[in-house]
């Protein structure tokens, strides 16, 4: 199975940039495609898409978020952090099955 | 607008057969590259992807929960379902369904908890 590995927190004040980091275990592109997806999770609430396929923000979403990256690094940045952003974010693969997620980064306060 | 509920049975005895429904609107399982699938999620963990089902009836399956899991739909009344057997403690979690857009999870449902009782 791919692992995908995040930072389990990251502080950062309002206005800031908040930027997320996701290792895979494998390579996740093909054909130039990168096969990386970024959620967000409130407490209590179900995963939001926010970026797909590594760079693609999807419907809806601030375009403050933004995806970057490529191979086994890539990056979810949050530019300018607003209150609403607090939140978990996790990474997920689908390159190859098991489809796997990260195991999650929490955005706080600093 | 698509949306998404999952219903189950809330609490059931270990052993036990555990049975999802996932009923959806706003979307059809006949329309090529739709698919749905299960996620769950324990308590204060990550999400862990579990099967998929998809408009031509193809099937995926987590290989960690090796033959539990059973994935079916009705594409009349738009629903997917999921069965797990013989459910442990280590079952405890938030399932969600979603539908699949290709290779990403554009859409969720709130998730229902399922207990097991010893």
């Amino acid at each position: 199975d791919i692992v995908l590995t995040q930072s389990p927190a990251l502080a950062v004040s309002l206005g800031q940039r908040a930027t997320i980091s996701c290792k895979t275990s494998q390579n996740v592109d093909n054909y130039g495609i990168s096969y990386m997806n970024w959620y967000q999770q409130k407490p209590g609430q179900q995963p939001k898409l926010l970026i797909y396929e590594g760079s693609n923000l999807a419907s809806g979403i601030p375009v403050r978020f933004s995806g970057s990256g490529s191979g086994t690094d890539f990056t979810l940045t949050v530019d300018p952090v607003e209150p609403d952003d607090i939140a978990n974010y996790c990474c997920q693969q689908s390159k190859d099955y098991p489809w796997t997620f990260g195991g999650g980064t929490k955005l706080e306060l600093k | 607008q698509v949306t998404l509920k999952e219903s189950g049975p809330g609490i059931l005895q270990s052993s036990q057969t555990l049975s999802l429904t996932c009923s959806f609107s706003g979307f059809s399982l006949n329309t090529s590259g739709i698919c749905v699938s299960w996620i769950r999620q324990p308590s204060g963990k990550g999400l862990e992807w579990l099967a998929t089902i998809c408009w031509e009836d193809s099937k995926g399956y987590n290989p960690s929960l090796k033959n539990r899991l059973t994935v079916s739909k009705d594409t009349s009344n738009n629903q997917a379902f999921l069965k797990i057997t013989s459910v442990d403690s280590t079952d405890i979690a938030i399932y969600y369904c979603a539908r699949n857009w290709e290779f990403y999870f554009d859409y969720w449902g709130q998730g229902v908890m399922v207990t097991v009782s010893s």
